[in-house]
């Protein structure tokens, strides 16, 4: 079975700073898509970006980064130069496999509350 | 614009009585699901339908049932609700299964006194 851990329940940083959320997870799967999902204080979910297991770049988008490591399973997020903007709570998900070897939904973390203190 | 529609925003209720959460996407949309979010738990699904009048349970099926009678809609329905599914949930679609990004409804936060 998928999991998706987040270690990581709370973390607060003073704007500015570079932080990073953490994302490991278990698949028996070769073929995979793993995300990452914000929910600001007004509690919808906004995509953030989606990454398939055959694709290890790593990916930049303006402050946020993405370190993906087959190696390691992990899926790593990170914001340069925090902003109060991003306190919010962060899930990353991985594609749950069906039984006839397709996809039925996204198994998620936990989720990480970031906490950017102005 | 391009959305998911879920309504009520927020409901408070009674055990036994039963409700329905509707849900309705504009994108023509064949996949589409229901999760619930607890403290601690993150989401987790309940039901998912890859196209109309497919249905099958996720994680946590019990006490829910859903319909896919038409493309756009997929309520979400509690024949007798109890405190344990006082939960924010959200319904979410996509183009086909979850290899696409999820569109995700503004959430319901349902309260089971």
């Amino acid at each position: 079975a998928q999991k998706v851990t987040q270690a990581q329940t709370e973390i607060s940083v003073v704007e500015k700073e570079d932080v990073t959320l953490d994302c490991v997870y278990e698949t028996r799967d070769t073929t995979y898509y793993l995300f990452w999902y914000k929910q600001p204080p007004s509690g919808e979910l906004v995509f953030l970006i989606r990454r398939n297991s055959f694709d290890e770049q790593n990916e930049i988008s303006g402050r946020y980064s993405w370190n993906f490591q087959k190696s390691t399973s992990s899926f790593n997020f990170t914001i340069t130069a925090s902003q109060v903007v991003d306190s919010a709570v962060y899930f990353c998900a991985l594609t749950r496999s069906d039984s006839g070897g397709g996809a039925d939904g996204l198994t998620f973390g936990k989720g990480t509350h970031l906490i950017i203190q102005p | 614009e391009a959305q998911v529609t879920q309504n009520p925003r927020y409901l408070i209720t009674v055990t036994g009585k039963k409700l329905t959460v509707t849900c309705s996407q504009n994108m023509n949309h064949e996949y589409m699901s229901w999760y619930r979010q607890d403290p601690g738990l993150g989401l987790r699904q309940i039901y998912y339908s890859m196209n109309v009048e497919v249905t099958d349970k996720g994680d946590v099926p019990e006490g829910y049932k859903v319909s896919r009678k038409e493309k756009r809609n997929f309520p979400l329905i509690l024949e007798s609700p109890s405190p344990n599914q006082t939960s924010l949930y959200f319904c979410a679609s996509s183009w086909s299964a979850t290899n696409e990004k999820l569109f995700f409804g503004s959430g319901t936060q349902l309260s089971v006194l």
